[in-house]
């Protein structure tokens, strides 16, 4: 059972640019997780997602910044005119629909590490 | 709103060391409290995780014991190994929701010297 996929990696843009990142959840999870973590600091919630809806955005940035969990294909994560203090690793999460009894954990890719120059 | 608050790093230690890193958080009803690690240069991991009041939660020699009067997930180790070196993350899970919004602390660097 393949885990939390993100891509790309690394990804590197101009000032002014536009950044998609993806993240493909688990296998059989129903809800997607976005986190931001600056240089040197914690994990920043930014938003989650149920397939075609958002659930809970309040940690997105009011400019800029949208995400999307279509029907079919990865999440979404799109980052408008970048500045460089966009510059961060975004990691992506993902559980399956909650149920009585579940422990409410993520589980997290490896990260897309975007670089704004 | 829920909240988590880490002892500060960085910490260093030597290799056969005792390791507490302290976590105290602040929610109202009754969340789930987890562990996670990160590796330099990789994503998160579960490390533990207690689930009610009284719960250890233990893995690779970790531990830690939800203590819901002091609202306190201390973690303990007690021999740490140079692959111990990493950044461990406390985080709190809401509840009420379909899904499992994770809050964390700001991360402890731990540095296990030879």
């Amino acid at each position: 059972n393949a885990g939390v996929m993100q891509n790309p990696r690394h990804l590197v843009r101009r000032r002014g640019q536009e950044a998609r990142l993806r993240c493909s959840p688990m296998k059989g999870h129903s809800h997607v997780y976005w986190y931001r973590q600056l240089p040197e600091e914690g994990l920043k919630f930014m938003v989650y997602l149920q397939k075609e809806n958002i659930i809970d955005e309040s940690g997105m940035p009011k400019e800029r910044f949208s995400a999307e969990f279509p029907k079919e294909g990865p999440s979404i994560l799109r980052i408008q005119q970048v500045v460089r203090g966009d510059s961060a690793a975004y990691f992506c999460a993902s559980s399956p629909l909650r149920q009585r009894g579940s422990t409410g954990e993520l589980f997290f890719g490896e990260g897309s590490r975007l670089t704004v120059l | 709103g829920d909240s988590v608050t880490q002892m500060e790093g960085p910490v260093t230690l030597s290799e056969e060391a005792f390791l507490t890193i302290n976590c105290t958080y602040t929610a109202t009803g009754y969340p789930s409290l987890f562990w996670y690690v990160q590796y330099p240069g990789e994503g998160l991991q579960l490390l533990l995780k207690a689930t009610k009041a009284d719960d250890k939660g233990s893995n690779k020699g970790f531990e830690a014991t939800y203590r819901k009067e002091t609202t306190s997930f201390h973690l303990e180790k007690g021999s740490v190994q140079v692959s111990d070196s990493a950044v461990y993350f406390c985080a709190l899970s809401d509840t009420g929701t379909s899904g499992s919004r994770l809050t964390f602390g700001e991360g402890t660097q731990l540095t296990v010297n030879p």
